[in-house]
């Protein structure tokens, strides 16, 4: 199975808003909630930011939302600010207790 | 405080086979499943695998990429998730992290183990 379609980068001004999208099929994004969101800083493991499609890890700002429409997936920054600079991957059930990640998106802040 | 400890990694010859070890503390190990995942240099996340809690069998199911040649188990006892590798590739080099599974998300990571397959 190949993996979920992600921009590789995506780029924005400090204060905008971006919004990382994230293809599959209906055989994981579109049959399932549990479409979830990795940010990855340079040399560190992953770390859940958002988790069945919308819902925040504790402490994360509200600034962060993630959404689904059919076999698309995808995650809004709002208020762009430096420190959100990171790698972030989607990743989705794909059923038999099975998961896919996307190919990652390396977001820079200008 | 939860931490995910992998170790086992280093320098392998291409054909050969290595062990990976994940070892589980502030967490209730047997009530869980785990997920190993890799990245190879400057790649994206791969899924590999996932082992049930023993109260859904233990047993486990694989990314197409490795069914055959990667297995995972567990020792509740010891909260040690092991991922068996054989028949190592050059392209199997990457780094190999851990996870918990906490319903449909991996909520806690471990560091990472770094795999080198290079003759």
């Amino acid at each position: 199975q190949s993996a979920l379609t992600q921009p590789a980068s995506v780029s924005g001004s400090p204060g905008q808003s971006i919004t990382i999208s994230c293809t599959g099929s209906s055989a994981d994004i579109g049959s399932y909630i549990y479409v979830s969101w990795y940010r990855q800083d340079p040399g560190q493991a992953p770390q859940v930011i958002i988790y069945d499609v919308n819902k925040r890890s504790s402490s994360l700002s509200t600034r962060f939302s993630g959404s689904k429409s059919g076999n698309t997936a995808s995650l809004t920054i709002s208020g762009l600010q430096a420190a959100d600079e990171a790698d972030y991957y989607c990743c989705s059930y794909a059923g038999g207790d099975t998961w896919i990640f996307g190919g990652g998106t390396k977001l820079t802040v200008l | 405080e939860v931490q995910l400890v992998e170790s086992g990694g280093g320098l392998v010859l291409p054909g050969r086979s290595l062990r990976l070890a994940c070892e589980v503390s502030g967490l209730p190990f047997g009530d869980f499943g785990v997920s190993w995942v890799r990245q190879a240099p400057g790649e994206a996340l791969e899924w590999l695998g996932f082992i049930r809690s023993g109260k859904y069998g233990g047993t486990s199911e694989y990314a197409a990429s490795v069914k055959g040649r990667f297995s995972i188990s567990r020792d509740d006892a010891r909260r040690i998730a092991y991922l068996q590798m054989t028949s190592l590739r050059t392209e199997d080099t990457a780094m190999y992290y851990c996870t918990r599974v906490n319903g449909g998300l991996f909520d806690y990571w471990g560091q990472g183990t770094l795999v080198t397959v290079s003759s």
